[in-house]
């Protein structure tokens, strides 16, 4: 099977504008969650989707959301960036079932990497 | 509230010694414990996870860990290492959803 992929790898922007990243989970998981990894705060969990619905949400602001399509593709939006946003985002598919409590590993995507000015 | 502590952000080791990357967890209820790698421009790889059962958990590229419910933790071990596991090593709890609340990671460097 081939891995979890995400595009573009590598995204630089500046202060104010939007950003959109997108997910290819491993085929037949349906669960994709989102983690930003950044030098100062590690990595953080961002959210969570499970058959097109959101089903856990970390600690973020609302500029921070996402999606998740009905191939299980997922995207997250960042808008109105800040120099702060500049991290590592990656993108974990597992095979968990409807209950979430399967406690299956997550596979992780190579990342996008974002630099915003 | 879950947290995961990993005590060492630096451990060297010469290759071929054994290596202990170690793990302290703070959970209520249940612990799941994960561990995975991160290489160099890469995301993270699993190694390992405890969920029930046999305390010392074998994973892949020969690294085990043990888990220990009166000492909260779950140290990541190999007998013998070798220069290609220098990483970073992250352990991680799974929250009661479906997200896992990771350590601050612990570079291994196994020298030559």
């Amino acid at each position: 099977k081939a891995g979890v992929t995400q595009t573009p790898r590598y995204l630089i922007k500046t202060r104010g504008q939007q950003v959109t990243l997108s997910c290819s989970p491993i085929s037949g998981h349906r669960s994709v969650s989102w983690y930003q990894q950044t030098p100062g705060q590690g990595l953080q969990f961002l959210f969570e989707y499970f058959s097109e619905t959101q089903r856990n949400k970390g600690n973020f602001p609302g500029r921070f959301s996402g999606r998740q399509f009905s191939n299980s593709r997922s995207e997250m939006n960042v808008s109105t960036l800040e120099l702060g946003d500049s991290a590592l985002y990656l993108c974990a598919s597992s095979s968990e079932k409807t209950s979430g409590n399967s406690y299956n590993e997550q596979f992780f995507g190579p990342g996008t990497r974002l630099t915003v000015l | 509230a879950q947290s995961v502590a990993q005590p060492e952000d630096q451990v060297n080791v010469a290759e071929g010694n054994p290596l202990t990357v170690k793990c302290t967890y703070s959970v209520s209820g249940n612990p799941y414990l994960f561990w995975y790698v991160q290489y160099p421009n890469r995301g993270l790889q699993f190694l390992l996870k405890y969920i029930t059962g046999d305390n010392l958990v074998k994973g892949s590229y020969g690294f085990e860990a043990e888990f220990n419910k009166s000492q909260t933790s779950f140290h990541l071990k190999k007998p013998s290492a070798l220069v290609s596991d220098s990483a970073l090593y992250f352990c991680a709890v799974r929250t009661g959803a479906n997200n896992l609340f990771f350590g601050t990671g612990t570079r291994l460097t196994v020298i030559p």
